[in-house]
Formats: structure tokens, sequence, C-alpha cells
């Protein structure tokens, strides 16, 4: 089973910030938090990684509270281009854990 | 970040037919590579777990005779699906871990994916 929960669907709007939450309820001590973006027929692509507190890179930033059962992946200003299928994967790549994916969330942006 | 290659993107054969598709680390070394199979508006299903030098580690119903993986050097695994049939037409992604390069710990990059159409 997908250690992760996420809403379904989100909708937007271009220029807004969006905040999509992830539950890890059973997230283990050496688990790190991986976002992916996916678009049609592609791979999906590393967004962001971290473990705890705030991690913000360039396109995006990952806020992890205290308890880490739970994460928010926030994009900022987001444009049409960013219509995709985000996924949050929990686990620990240092032990090679196989990381099965959650069922991801179908972020909409509307112009 | 670490780039991942497959070949080819897309292929499309006769049923009966094999088919290999490849995986390649561009520019790092992977002692383990996974690969994934996902349907049209669906999330993506782990098949297999790669592993350099030894056995691939199969996820339960999927058919280790049918689903053939090698991963011969530490920047190459291949999946071939030995006779296939239409129901074997998907979206094959391998994916590839990296170790280190943001610091912390390793991290997942994956392919672009391959698109098998089997008539």
């Amino acid at each position: 089973l997908a250690k992760t929960t996420q809403p379904i669907s989100m909708d937007s709007y271009e220029g807004q910030e969006v905040n999509i939450t992830c539950s890890h309820n059973n997230i283990a001590t050496n688990d790190y938090i991986t976002w992916y973006q996916q678009f049609p027929s592609q791979g999906p692509r590393f967004i962001i990684q971290g473990y705890k507190t705030k991690v913000t890179n360039e396109v995006a930033s990952l806020f992890i509270p205290a308890d880490r059962k739970s994460s928010t992946l926030s994009l900022p200003r987001v444009s049409l281009s960013d219509t995709a299928v985000y996924y949050c994967l929990v686990g620990d790549f240092n032990r090679d854990d196989k990381i099965i994916f959650g069922k991801g969330t179908r972020l909409h942006i509307l112009p | 970040g670490a780039v991942v290659s497959q070949h080819p993107s897309r292929v499309i054969c006769k049923s009966g037919t094999s088919v290999k598709i490849e995986c390649r680390s561009l520019d790092f070394q992977a002692t383990t590579m996974f690969w994934y199979r996902q349907f049209p508006k669906k999330s993506l299903m782990l098949m297999a777990t790669s592993n350099e030098g030894s056995k691939a580690t199969y996820e339960q119903g999927v058919e280790k005779d049918k689903f053939l993986i090698n991963h011969a050097s530490l920047t190459l695994s291949t999946l071939t699906v030995t006779s296939a049939h239409p129901e074997d037409s998907s979206f094959y992604i391998c994916s590839a871990i990296t170790s280190g390069h943001l610091g912390d710990t390793d991290t997942q990059y994956f392919g672009p994916g391959t698109r098998l159409t089997v008539l």
C-alpha cells in the first residue's frame, strides 16, 4: 500500500500560489519526502525533496511540520504549464526502498 | 538533476513478439533501478526492482518469465516483454537511485517512459 494520501484533484488560476498537502501518518524515521510532477506520456520529474522543516528551490517550497506526518508542496505563481499530476512519495532511498506511488493530485490551472 | 534515458520512446509490435526496453543512467551509476508501468489516467505501478549483478525482485502478480529484467552494468537495465499481447500495451517507466547529490540522501530519478503498443 502507498504510504501517502493526497487530494485527487485541485483547480487554481494563473498567478496564484498553490499548496498541495500530503498525509503520511506512518512515515519512518529514515524516510524522506519527495515530490514529483508528471505530464501526460512523460516520466515523473523531480521537484523537491526534504526531511523536516522547510526546503526551497527555484521552482517550489516544501513545508514539513515537526511531527512529519504531513507535508505541503507550495508552487508560487502558477502558470498554465503547471497543469500536471503531482505525486508525494515517502521512503528511505538510502536503503533502496521500493517506492509505491499513491494516486497523486491532478492540478488544473485555469486562465 | 541526474538524467535517466529510455530507449525506445515508443514501439509498436505484433502480438507474440518480444520487445526490449533499455534504461540508462547517463551521468551516474545506479546499483538499483526500478521498472513501473502506467495505464491511462492511473498512477505508476511498480513491477520490479532491478539490482546490478543479481536477479530482479518482482512485485506480486508480475510474471518474471514474461517481463525479463537484466541489470548488466551500473548504468544499464533492460526490460524485455516476451511474447507480447495487446494487454501488455502500456507506458513503461524506469527509475534509478542516485546517491547524495543533494547532500542529504539518495534521490530517485525517472526516465521519460516507453509507450508500448501491441497489435
